[in-house]
């Protein structure tokens, strides 16, 4: 079993909808997650972190369930530049190190 | 926010040759950086972790000696892949972070090898 599921999607929603995916992640001693947003061909950049109680930034909500493993990404209003791949990020531990997920690719149209 | 910088950003070599990738901090010190490598529609794999001044740690499958990582500055780190042949195409990707478990990664380099 992989130590991060995303469902790849792809999430083909029209501007103003709202979108919603989760994460599963297999180490039950995952302390800290993270949603990661890459573009095509490009490197991944920080969207938010995950908090225990969630958290929204803006348009996004993030939430974080421990006891079923798994943490979530919605995105409200959705704008065509909100088209792209979120990658959920897991660290397990406090050596730094970042389990990926494949990537829930999400594409907005006009 | 933290910047991390990569060089070359694409480079293209033929089989048999081998090619450096440079990663830089730019406005902080990193003990501690990371390689990862993605494939097509792939997640993120984590090759090495470099630590300046000492050896690096390669994750289980990496072959050491194929990726050569040198960290010698808190600044900058770099890796080599020696003889590339064609399945080492690949977007490489470098993290770094100033405090804290959130990462900076750099622009990547998309390396292919004819």
């Amino acid at each position: 079993r992989k130590e991060v599921e995303q469902d790849p999607g792809p999430f083909n929603v029209p501007e103003g909808a709202t979108v919603a995916f989760n994460c599963t992640y297999s180490n039950s001693a995952s302390q800290s997650f993270f949603w990661y947003r890459q573009d095509c061909r490009k490197e991944p950049k920080l969207l938010m972190s995950v908090y225990s109680s969630g958290n929204e930034d803006g348009r996004f909500t993030a939430q974080l369930n421990r006891a079923s493993q798994y943490i979530s990404l919605l995105i409200r209003d959705s704008k065509l530049s909100d088209s792209a791949t979120y990658l959920c990020v897991v660290i397990s531990s406090n050596d730094y190190k970042l389990s990926f997920g494949a990537g829930t690719t999400v594409t907005v149209r006009a | 926010g933290a910047v991390v910088s990569q060089h070359p950003s694409r480079v293209i070599c033929k089989s048999g040759t081998s090619v450096k990738i440079e990663c830089r901090s730019l406005d902080f010190q990193a003990t501690t950086m990371f390689w990862y490598r993605q494939f097509p529609k792939q997640s993120l794999m984590l090759m090495a972790t470099s630590n300046e001044g000492s050896k690096a740690t390669y994750e289980q499958g990496v072959e050491k000696d194929k990726f050569l990582i040198n960290h010698a500055s808190l600044t900058l780190s770099t890796l080599t892949v020696t003889s590339a042949h064609p399945e080492d195409s690949s977007f490489y990707i470098c993290s770094a972070s100033p405090t804290g478990p959130g990462q900076y990664f750099g622009p990547g380099t998309r390396l292919t090898v004819t």
